[in-house]
């Protein structure tokens, strides 16, 4: 079983470089995640998707986009990079179901440095 | 959002039980008590969950007060690779499943 799948799993930018983050996962889950956690610290939420076609902002969204084309899917893009955005991105999925409480699956992460 | 108080570090003998406590006394009737863990350098990790009922699975047992106000994550015969920070989080399903990490608890394993 696949899960969530992030690549890369590494990537190094220059300041004012864009990149996309991508992320897919295979369990035919509805709701996807973007967190991103800084040294020492917690995950925050940058942007979530409740359905393919649907996304919204969380609580730190500014310099990130992201587009829910399929359900599988769900890319994080930086457009200017800066050094702030150092950080590692985990994506998540889940499925939510009116029936039952279900967790969310995280990918391995990408680590990004921006120099 | 509820808050969490958690032992910022804790260490255990490899084999025995490892218990992890969690206080959450602002927790609203309808949140899930939530445990994650992190490994060093790996995504969360889903541990167990529960509402008001104690909740055993094959990693964890989850012990919830009667008046739901703090849990106990249980790891029955801690291992090395158990070493990493756990989570409690309140978490409820729905249309805006946001979970919220605070700092957590380094469970060290000691060999």
């Amino acid at each position: 079983n696949a899960g969530v799948t992030q690549t890369p799993k590494f990537r190094i930018l220059k300041i004012g470089q864009s990149m996309t983050l991508q992320c897919t996962q295979d369990m035919n889950h509805n709701y996807m995640y973007w967190y991103r956690q800084d040294p020492g610290m917690g995950l925050k939420l940058i942007y979530y998707s409740v359905g393919a076609g649907i996304t919204d902002k969380g609580e730190v969204p500014n310099g990130y986009n992201v587009s829910r084309s399929t359900t599988e899917d769900f890319p994080l893009r930086l457009e200017l990079a800066a050094p702030s955005q150092t950080s590692v991105y985990f994506c998540a999925s889940t499925l939510d179901r009116s029936d039952s409480n279900q967790p969310q699956h995280f990918g391995d992460g990408t680590r990004l440095s921006i120099l | 959002d509820a808050k969490t108080t958690q032992p910022t570090s804790m260490d255990c003998a490899e084999g025995r039980a490892a218990n992890l406590p969690c206080n959450h006394s602002t927790i609203s009737g309808n949140e899930y008590v939530y445990w994650y863990r992190q490994i060093h350098s790996q995504g969360p990790q889903y541990i167990i969950h529960g509402l008001k009922n104690n909740e055993t699975n094959e990693m964890a047992s989850l012990i919830i007060t009667e008046d739901r106000k703090s849990s106990t994550l249980i790891l029955p015969h801690a291992t090395l690779r158990d070493t990493a920070v756990y989570y409690c989080i309140p978490y409820y399903g729905g249309a805006t499943n946001k979970l919220i990490f605070g700092t957590g608890t380094l469970l060290a394993i000691q060999p």
